[in-house]
């Protein structure tokens, strides 16, 4: 089995500040794919970053990082400069080799001014 | 347009009323999913599908049934609808893992209220 923890079920950062929404998962494989997802209230989903287990460098899409922990099964996403826009739900989630997708139950982001 | 397409966009069943969400991809996609909404519960993996006729259970599947039609078509079936299924439903298909767009492309949702 898999399972997916998101422990803050709300934050909060001002404009131009750094934030850090946590993950923490748990597989018996070896080999898999993490994820996350942003949903803003139109409710769709946009993918933000995706990171392969077997790789050791964290992944970075611009603004977005993520600081993955694969002993501890850890994978924490990290804000820079946040802007208004990325206000929304934030999901994580795990792709195991059979095709198993599991998503934790999100954090909403709130960005102040 | 390339994507997944869901239908309907909205439905309300009464108590023990059946009925089928469509969902369609044209990407050529093996896997497919379909996954409930609801506060604070996150998206909760209903049933997938790795493969054309091939079907797995996911976290919740009492109370639904699944078909993979095709490679392109995977349903969704709530045999006798409850207040417990209210929530949102989302379609999803993702291409194999390494491909371009490696990533889950996702239907716009369908609303369904049951009274």
């Amino acid at each position: 089995a898999q399972t997916v923890t998101q422990s803050q079920p709300e934050m909060s950062v001002q404009e131009a500040e750094t934030v850090t929404l946590s993950c923490t998962y748990d597989t018996s494989e070896s080999d898999y794919y993490l994820f996350w997802y942003k949903q803003p209230p139109s409710r769709q989903m946009i993918l933000v970053i995706r990171q392969e287990a077997y790789k050791q460098q964290n992944a970075t899409e611009n603004r977005f990082s993520v600081n993955f922990q694969k002993a501890a099964k850890s994978f924490s996403l990290k804000i820079s400069d946040s802007q208004l826009g990325d206000a929304a739900m934030y999901f994580c989630a795990i792709l195991g080799t059979a095709s198993k997708l599991t998503f934790g139950t999100g954090t909403r982001l709130q960005v102040t001014l | 347009n390339a994507g997944v397409t869901q239908t309907p966009k909205f439905q309300v069943l009464k108590t023990g009323q059946s009925m089928t969400l469509q969902c369609a991809q044209d990407m050529n996609h093996n896997s497919m999913y379909w996954y409930r909404q609801d506060p604070g519960m996150g998206l909760r993996l209903i049933y997938y599908s790795a493969s054309e006729g091939t079907t797995d259970k996911g976290e919740v599947p009492n109370g639904y049934n699944v078909s993979r039609l095709n490679k392109r078509e995977f349903s969704l079936r709530l045999e006798s609808a409850a207040p417990s299924q209210t929530s949102v439903y989302f379609c999803a298909s993702r291409p194999e893992m390494g491909q371009v767009l490696e990533k889950l492309f996702f239907g716009s949702g369908t609303q369904l209220s049951v009274l």
